[in-house]
């Protein structure tokens, strides 16, 4: 069984500053990653996501994040993060067919001036 | 073109009562995904479904709990003699039919709560 882990419950960060959010997955075959954005009371929206290809994968609103297989590892990253980046972020993985997600528990991010 | 659509967006229940959940999916998608998220925790797949059909429902809880997504009409989820660990938000997503990978779209999700 897949397991994806976010290791960072909480990010606090000041406005313009980079930022990266961690997220490593177990998984013995070949998967499918992504990146989600949940805003408060809201649903969640599709940031990036990696299906093959190239490692860097570049996202909405400035976010990339770079699939290293070796170290099992998707990290999100923003070179400056602003007010409305704050949200929370989930790391997510699919297998196989890629019929259901496999989420981590989530990072907030809190950008602050 | 209109996302997943779902409703009530909040919905209270009393213990005991059933709980209906609707999920309208994006035009043109024929696959329906269900996922609860409870406070404090991501999100955990319940059940897969295609138009008349139950795909995998591996992560829906043994008792209480069904799913339908009938030939016409949105997909319910049902939940029946809630309790108070039934609150949680019930997240719907749709994808299409084709493709390696089928994208999903989330809707808005609905909030339960069981007093």
């Amino acid at each position: 069984a897949q397991s994806v882990t976010q290791l960072d419950s909480q990010v606090p960060v000041f406005e313009e500053a980079p930022v990266e959010l961690r997220c490593n997955y177990s998984s013995s075959v070949s998967v499918y990653l992504f990146w989600y954005v949940q805003y408060p009371n809201q649903g969640l929206q599709l940031l990036l996501k990696y299906l093959s290809g190239s490692t860097l994968v570049k996202g909405i609103n400035g976010f990339e994040a770079e699939f290293n297989k070796s170290q099992t590892s998707f990290h999100l990253r923003k070179p400056s993060v602003h007010i409305s980046d704050t949200a929370e972020y989930f790391c997510a993985a699919a297998t196989g067919g890629g019929n259901k997600l496999t989420f981590g528990t989530g990072t907030q991010l809190k950008v602050e001036l | 073109n209109a996302g997943v659509m779902q409703n009530p967006r909040h919905l209270v229940r009393r213990r005991g009562q059933e709980a209906r959940l609707r999920c309208s999916p994006m035009k043109g998608h024929s696959h329906v995904y269900w996922y609860r998220q409870l406070p404090e925790e991501g999100l955990k797949f319940m059940v897969y479904l295609q138009k008349e059909n139950i795909i995998d429902e591996s992560g829906m809880p043994k008792e209480r709990f069904s799913a339908e997504f009938p030939k016409e009409g949105p997909s319910i989820l049902r939940i029946q003699q809630v309790v108070r660990g039934d609150s949680a938000a019930y997240f719907c997503a749709s994808s299409p039919p084709t493709g390696a990978y089928n994208e999903q779209f989330f809707g808005p999700g609905t909030r339960l709560t069981v007093l």
